[in-house]
């Protein structure tokens, strides 16, 4: 059964700091990786989708890497800033039965950037 | 639309009563998840609709959940004799038919029940 872990599950740093969040997943036979935001009382806006065949994405100042054989996902955020601050989930959809399915999530990291 | 849209954005009910959640998705995605988010707790998965495959319910947790989707747009998922524990917020996602699209999420339903 797949399990999906996210450390730390809370972290503050000063503004323009640069900062890693990471994510951890049981089963490598994973097809993609997506990583998440998530603000106060709003859905989830998808941030950077990694499929297996690759290793690394990225937009603007964030990028997501990709380490299948070891289970491991990092998000990389660039010089901070408030407006980044929310809840970061990553979740991964696994094979099953010969195709994909469901996106299972981590717990998430409520990321603080003070001004 | 241009995004997913869900409805209620809140609801409140009383135990026992029934409530229906609608979920819009966005316009030529056929793939449609519902995902149940309890108050400190992760997404969990309910049901998971993909063209007019059969759906998969793996996790709806009684037989009280039930979802539907039709004409493969259109959600709605029904909650009968609600209890407190149902208290959740319910999100539904959309994507395109293709495994490694990405997910978009509604801005979903609080579900209250006193």
């Amino acid at each position: 059964k797949q399990e999906v872990t996210q450390i730390p599950a809370a972290l503050s740093v000063p503004e323009g700091e640069n900062l890693v969040l990471n994510c951890s997943f049981t089963d490598s036979a994973i097809y993609n990786l997506q990583w998440f935001r998530q603000d106060p009382g709003k859905g989830l806006t998808s941030l950077l989708l990694i499929q297996s065949s690759q290793r690394e994405q990225t937009s603007g100042r964030l990028n997501a890497s990709l380490d299948k054989s070891s289970g491991r996902s990092t998000l990389y955020i660039a010089a901070s800033q408030p407006g980044d601050s929310a809840t970061y989930l990553c979740a991964v959809k696994n094979f099953v039965g010969g195709a994909t399915n469901k996106l299972i999530f981590g717990t998430g990291t409520l990321l603080a950037v003070q001004p | 639309g241009a995004g997913v849209s869900q409805s209620p954005s809140n609801k409140v009910t009383e135990k026992g009563k029934d409530v229906e959640l609608r979920c819009d998705p966005i316009s030529g995605h056929t793939a449609l998840y519902w995902y149940r988010q309890s108050l400190g707790q992760g997404l969990e998965f309910l049901i998971y609709f993909q063209g007019n495959s059969a759906p998969d319910k793996s996790g709806l947790p009684s037989d009280r959940f039930s979802a539907e989707r039709t004409g493969g747009s259109v959600s709605t998922l029904t909650i009968q004799r609600t209890q407190q524990e149902d208290s959740a917020v319910y999100l539904c996602a959309s994507s395109l038919a293709q495994g490694g699209s990405p997910l978009h999420f509604g801005n979903g339903t609080r579900l209250t029940v006193t």
